[in-house]
């Protein structure tokens, strides 16, 4: 079974400094890979996935993830952050389709809580 | 609006009672799921369901029961024998249970224990 690390529990950043989350997943075979955010009192909500193609993924709100299979990550960046981007920010990876029942199931990293100060 | 409802916002229950979470969605979608969110774990996969009258375990589900009757409903029940029920559950939904289909979540449910 596939499984997703965050290593990063809560990062503390100031406003317009630089920010990377890493994400590293098990998992050799084809790979799909979502990073999924949660603002405080919002729901969960997709910030951006990697399905195949260019290996640099843009989402909203200006970040970005790098999928480098050779080091099993993909990690979330974000070049200047804001006081809004104080959220929790989950990788996830999909578990692959192997007939039957386990198609479409997600597993989820720990969560990394990012606290911006203005 | 098309969403995923989920009711009640805050839920309080006395140790032995049984409870049922709310989950509802106007999606059209075809797959529905449970997790249940704790601090420092991430989200963790309770049950899932791909088609009406059906549904399969996920990774955590002893002490939980679901139902599927209808496309639109996936309600969660908390029982008696779930060890350490106090979390936060959110549902979610996607077409048709695939890689490539993003699951939309709800609002959350959060279950306190007394």
């Amino acid at each position: 079974a596939q499984s997703v690390s965050q290593h990063n529990h809560h990062v503390i950043l100031s406003e317009a400094a630089s920010l990377e989350l890493g994400c590293n997943y098990s998992y050799g075979g084809t790979v799909n890979l979502f990073w999924y955010v949660q603002y405080p009192g919002q729901h969960l909500q997709l910030l951006l996935k990697y399905f195949s193609g260019d290996p640099l993924v843009k989402g909203i709100k200006g970040f970005e993830a790098e999928f480098i299979k050779s080091k099993f990550s993909f990690n979330l960046r974000k070049p200047s952050v804001q006081w809004s981007d104080t959220a929790e920010y989950f990788c996830a990876i999909p578990e692959p389709y192997a007939g039957g029942t386990s198609y479409g199931k997600l597993t989820f990293g720990q969560g990394t809580i990012l606290t911006v100060h203005p | 609006d098309g969403g995923i409802t989920q009711s009640p916002k805050y839920l309080f229950r006395k140790e032995g009672q049984n409870v049922t979470l709310s989950c509802e969605q106007n999606l059209n979608h075809d797959a529905m799921y449970w997790y249940r969110q704790d601090p420092g774990q991430g989200l963790r996969l309770i049950y899932y369901s791909q088609i009406v009258n059906d549904f399969q375990k996920g990774d955590i589900a002893e002490g939980y029961s679901v139902s599927r009757e209808k496309k639109e409903s996936f309600p969660l029940t908390v029982t008696s024998a779930q060890k350490n029920p106090t979390a936060f559950y959110l549902c979610a939904s996607s077409f048709l249970a695939g890689v490539w289909n993003e699951q939309f979540f709800g609002p959350g449910t959060r279950l306190t224990v007394l």
